[in-house]
């Protein structure tokens, strides 16, 4: 079955750049989606088609595919950014599949 | 403005039933597929179901085929969930989120707030 694999955690400072991955088989073949999930919240799209960012969603985050890696940046990390990040793609039945999640800590 | 609203949660024994809702406004409810997404308390998301504009087409994760049913009543902007032999692995946060496109599953965009089900004896 189709897994989508993501690092636990991630700790950066304010100001530097965060790299959150997610991996899975031929992941380029589908596009990957970016939810951020803040404590007590429903989740919010940050990156949506490997890297097209949503209205609203500040021009620090950004995103790529390829091969069988997606990758989440975050150029100038901010304290706000600090939550939970998962990516999303689908299998080849159309049938969603999440990312474990990881957290990022932005002190 | 985009807003939808879960209900229907709540404690129910192992082997029981409940219904989920989810209210949606702001959009043209007709023109775009629904999901379910639940998650743990304390642990990552799992995609649940997924139905198409029209109610036509539907699609399940394996934990839960057979299980529960995704249904909509589109005269009344609705989404529901129901599920049968609940588990108590089962018990989570649910949410309904709402896709782009009308047909099959893409990506969500917008979410409720969740409604909690607690499936124990």
């Amino acid at each position: 079955s189709f897994e989508l694999t993501q690092s636990p955690s991630v700790s950066v400072s304010p100001g530097q750049t965060a790299k959150i991955t997610c991996s899975g088989a031929a992941l380029s073949k589908r596009y990957a989606h970016w939810y951020q999930q803040k404590s007590g919240q429903a989740p919010v799209l940050v990156i949506y088609e490997d890297n097209r960012r949503p209205s609203g969603i500040p021009e620090r985050f950004s995103g790529s595919n390829s091969g069988t890696m997606a990758t989440l940046t975050i150029i100038g990390a901010q304290v706000e950014d600090g939550a939970d990040y998962y990516c999303y793609s689908k299998d080849s039945s159309d049938r969603g599949v999440f990312g474990g999640g990881t957290k990022l800590t932005v002190l | 403005e985009v807003y939808m609203e879960e209900s229907g949660g709540g404690v129910i024994q192992p082997g029981g039933s409940l219904r989920l809702s989810c209210a949606a406004s702001g959009f043209a409810f007709d023109d775009y597929g629904m999901h379910w997404v639940r998650q743990v308390p304390g642990r990552g998301l799992e995609w649940v179901s997924f139905i198409s504009g029209d109610g036509g087409f539907t699609y399940y994760a394996d934990s839960v085929k057979g299980r529960f049913t995704i249904s909509r009543d589109n005269s009344k902007n609705s989404l529901y969930l129901q599920m049968t032999s609940l588990r108590t692995e089962d018990t989570a946060l649910y949410f309904c989120a709402k896709d782009v496109i009308y047909q099959k599953p893409y990506y969500f965009d917008s979410w409720g707030p969740g409604t909690l089900v607690t499936v124990s004896s």
